[in-house]
Order: structure tokens, then C-alpha cells, then sequence
């Protein structure tokens, strides 16, 4: 099985400040490996696929990067809508599918 | 715009078995080119893949669950249901429905999401 692991497990930070969230994966999953953005009460919200691409509708403010085993998901600049819990979700081995255990974001 | 809505008991009870349908509206759960799937969150904590569908009946199923589940669809009512049996407390979560876009990579992901459903295992 595929593990994903992500750091931190939670993020305070303020207004405006750029935030970083990073996973990994244990054993190379090439660029299969996508981002959500899950708001308290809602469903899961598709924001990166493929490691770089960004969902249509998504800000531009949100990216991601890597390959491989790691990955990054960047905020360049938090906003307070911004708040949520975002997982990272890996398809390498389809049709399995394994989430990382989540980052909760915070406003300072 | 596809939409994706679950349906089924809030409430279960212990070694009974947990059953949820969600209904898709606005599309065709007969094309080729998506997977159907469920997932569940348990209260506070992360996302659990439970299995996928395909419209032609092909199923697939998380490991950890797999001796449980049975997820079936019926094209006929633009649907597709979970089963899973010998519930316990730990199965207590939100339920997602969820469309998993595209048959292989790339852009393969869970591109649309039902509302979830909360289900409680309890006597």
C-alpha cells in the first residue's frame, strides 16, 4: 500500500501570508497526485490534479509542485475564505486511491 | 451541472448493515468515461476511500474493507449504492459519493461530490 504523509497536521497563519503544506508519498508516484480543499460541514473540493495543474474556477493563488514522492501545495497569499483542512490524494496505483491524514489551516 | 445527492438511514445499528444510494442528476451514470465511488469521513478525522464503480458493474474496493462492502449501480435510475454489512461504532462517518473522472491517468481524480450523508452505528 501506498502511504501519504503530510505536514503539518495544522497551520496557523495570518491574512496575506503565504502558506506551504507538503506530502509525501512512500514510494515514487511519479505526478499522480492531487490536492482538496475541504470547508467545515462541506465536501471535498477539487484544487490541484496532477501535482501542477489547477482545477477551472480554482484562484490562482493556490499551486502545487513536486514529483516523485514529494510534493508542495502553496498558498502565495491567505485569505480568509482560505480556511479549511486540505489533503493530498494519490492515484498511482489505481483503482486505489489513498489521502493523506489532512492539514488543518488556521487564521492567526 | 452534475449533481450528486445521497440517501439512506442516519441511523444504524450495531452488526447490522449500513445501506446509502446516491443518486446522480444532471448527467448520465452510463458514460464511459467516469468511475463512481464512495468515501467516508469519520467524525474529526480524514478521508477513507470505500470502492468504485464502473456503469458496466466492475467494482473495486479498499482492502481494509473489502470482506464488507458490496457497491452495485443501476443505470436505469441513474444510480449507484453502498452495502456494508457487521457495522460497528468505527463505522460511523460522513458517507461521500463522489465521481472519479477520466479511466487512467492523467487528470485522474474525484472531480464532483455529493453533499455527504451522516450515519451514527448505534442501539
Amino acid at each position: 500500500d501506498i502511504q501519504m504523509t503530510q505536514s503539518p497536521s495544522s497551520l496557523s497563519a495570518s491574512v496575506g501570508d503565504r502558506v506551504t503544506i507538503t506530502c509525501q508519498a512512500s514510494q515514487d508516484i511519479s505526478n499522480y497526485l492531487n490536492w482538496y480543499q475541504q470547508k467545515p460541514g462541506k465536501a471535498p473540493k477539487l484544487l490541484i490534479y496532477d501535482a501542477s495543474n489547477l482545477e477551472t474556477g480554482v484562484p490562482s493563488r493556490f499551486s502545487g509542485s513536486g514529483s516523485g514522492t514529494d510534493f508542495t501545495f502553496t498558498i502565495s497569499s491567505l485569505q480568509p475564505e482560505d480556511i479549511a483542512t486540505y489533503y493530498c490524494q494519490q492515484y498511482d496505483n489505481l483503482p486505489m486511491y489513498t489521502f493523506g491524514q489532512g492539514t488543518k489551516l488556521e487564521i492567526k | 451541472q452534475l449533481q450528486l445527492q445521497e440517501s439512506g438511514p442516519g441511523l444504524v445499528k450495531p452488526s447490522e448493515t449500513l445501506s446509502l444510494t446516491c443518486t446522480v442528476s444532471g448527467g448520465s451514470i452510463s458514460s464511459s468515461s467516469y468511475y463512481w465511488g464512495w468515501i467516508r469521513q469519520p467524525p474529526g478525522k480524514g478521508l477513507e476511500w470505500i470502492g468504485s464503480i464502473y456503469y458496466s458493474g466492475s467494482t473495486y474496493y479498499n482492502p481494509s474493507l473489502k470482506s464488507r462492502v458490496t457497491i452495485s449501480v443501476d443505470t436505469s435510475k441513474n444510480q449507484f449504492s453502498l452495502k456494508l454489512s457487521s457495522v460497528t461504532a468505527a463505522d460511523t462517518a460522513v458517507y461521500y459519493c463522489a465521481r472519479r473522472r477520466y479511466n487512467s491517468a492523467p487528470r485522474v481524480a474525484f472531480d464532483i461530490w455529493g453533499q455527504g450523508t451522516m450515519v451514527t452505528v448505534s442501539s
